[in-house]
């Protein structure tokens, strides 16, 4: 079974660009989660997707937004980059019953410069 | 000061070693999650805690959940180089299942063969 899978692993982009980060979570998992590792800063919830719908953002500013596709694959979008936007984004996915637990990915490394 | 910590922040052990991570919750915990990262890399789910008292294995790795300290403990049993990474615990707060966990900001185990 294939795990989460995104795209593109590392990216470096210039201070005021804008990003699109990819992710397809493992088939059957119709949740998708968003969180960025920041050094010093620990793993931040950004947003989670499911069925198609935004269901919950964390404590992050409006230029950071997603959707969902109906193939339940996922992209994180990233307005007036900053460069405190550098991290690790990392992409989970869950079948969507309460307990499951997350599946993650192994991250897309985005600079900011 | 920060709602799940976790203790050490970083540990250096003899190969064949036990050790003890802890993990420390500040609100009342309806689940527990723990997992593993390699430097710069995705997330691995070890083991998920639910009630108070319960208590977990898989290979080498044992977690407890103790419900009144509203904490957590990992313990490596004859640690190996393979067990050397970051071990992140991630705390439900909501009851509803891994949506939007909250993590701690890991601690970093290196095993010297």
């Amino acid at each position: 079974e294939a795990g989460v899978t995104q795209s593109p692993t590392h990216l470096i982009k210039t201070r005021g660009q804008q990003v699109t980060l990819r992710c397809s979570p493992i088939s059957g998992h119709t949740s998708v989660y968003w969180y960025q590792q920041a050094l010093g800063l620990g793993l931040q919830f950004l947003l989670w997707y499911d069925e198609g719908e935004e269901r919950n953002r964390g404590n992050f500013p409006p230029r950071f937004s997603g959707r969902q596709f109906p193939n339940y694959s996922s992209e994180l979008n990233v307005n007036a980059l900053e460069l405190e936007d550098s991290a690790l984004y990392l992409c989970a996915s869950s079948s969507g019953q309460g307990n499951s637990p997350l599946h993650f990915g192994n991250g897309t490394r985005l600079t900011v410069t | 000061s920060q709602e799940l910590e976790q203790s050490p922040q970083s540990l250096i052990v003899q190969e064949g070693k036990n050790l003890t991570i802890n993990c420390t919750s500040s609100k009342t915990l309806y689940g527990l999650y723990w997992y593993k990262q390699k430097y710069g890399e995705g997330l691995i789910f070890l083991m998920m805690l639910q009630k108070g008292g319960e208590e977990k294995s898989h290979e080498k790795i044992t977690a407890k959940l103790d419900e009144k300290k509203q904490q957590s403990s990992l313990h490596i049993t004859a640690s190996q180089p393979s067990h050397a990474g970051i071990y992140l615990c991630g705390a439900d707060y909501s009851g509803a299942g891994s949506y939007q966990l909250t993590f701690g900001k890991g601690t970093k185990l290196s095993v010297i063969p």
